[in-house]
């Protein structure tokens, strides 16, 4: 069962655009979302998670807007640069039992960004 | 401070043998989790390990294992290794929620290749 789907799956953006990817979720156990960003032959890095008791978050030129009700989050870069060109991943977690860390990542398949200069 | 390291980089072997995957956490954490990233999608969850105990295991088949030693470093064996087991598998680690914080660290990731 696929639980977190990403589209779209790549994405071209000229520089100074504003990029978009979208995620829906299905389990609403799921109470921390981060996004990474992972350029070739590295492991992804976080670039910014939200928790669903807030319906945006921002830092810098990346920002995420979540929709509870609809299951959705989303990335928003600005002003996007050709730098940022790489891939990008939602993922979605919850507390395990015991209240260790969230240590099981449910990632979305990925989108692929390129930024034009 | 160091990050996330993970030894070999790369390693290829043929179907049917047996790998071991080694990871170090970031000092201090002691949950570390590890991951199959198949070319083109997404990383998916493998195990994971806190404090030397299994607390996860995702939908992978019996020939994968791990253990976590008291230094809170990890391994990941693959037995009776397919072609379908090529993948980048990438090592991560975090603090216990208990300090606040839930971020998950990845390492660079060790790319696999089974002929």
């Amino acid at each position: 069962q696929q639980q977190v789907k990403q589209s779209p799956q790549s994405l071209i953006v000229q520089k100074g655009g504003i990029s978009i990817i979208n995620c829906a979720y299905e389990n609403t156990a799921f109470d921390y979302f981060p996004w990474y960003q992972q350029f070739p032959g590295k492991g992804p890095a976080l670039l910014i998670a939200i928790r669903p008791d807030v319906s945006e978050k921002k830092e810098g030129r990346f920002t995420i807007s979540f929709n509870k009700s609809a299951k959705q989050f989303s990335l928003h870069i600005m002003d996007s640069q050709p730098g940022d060109s790489a891939t990008y991943f939602c993922a979605a977690s919850r507390q395990e039992a015991g209240g260790t860390s969230y240590g099981k990542l449910t990632f979305g398949q990925g989108t692929i960004l390129t930024v034009h200069p | 401070d160091a990050g996330v390291t993970q030894s070999p980089t790369h390693l290829i072997k043929t179907r049917g043998q047996q790998v071991t995957l080694r990871c170090s956490p970031i000092s201090g954490h002691k949950s570390v989790s590890w991951y199959q990233q198949v070319l083109g999608q997404g990383p998916q969850f493998i195990f994971q390990y806190y404090e030397k105990e299994e607390r996860g295991r995702g939908n992978f088949p019996d020939r994968f294992s791990a253990r976590q030693f008291p230094n809170y470093s990890s391994e990941l064996n693959v037995n009776a290794l397919l072609l379908g087991d090529s993948a980048l598998y990438l090592c991560a680690s975090s603090f216990d929620r208990a300090m606040g914080t839930d971020t998950q660290y990845f390492g660079p990731g060790t790319r696999l290749t089974v002929l």
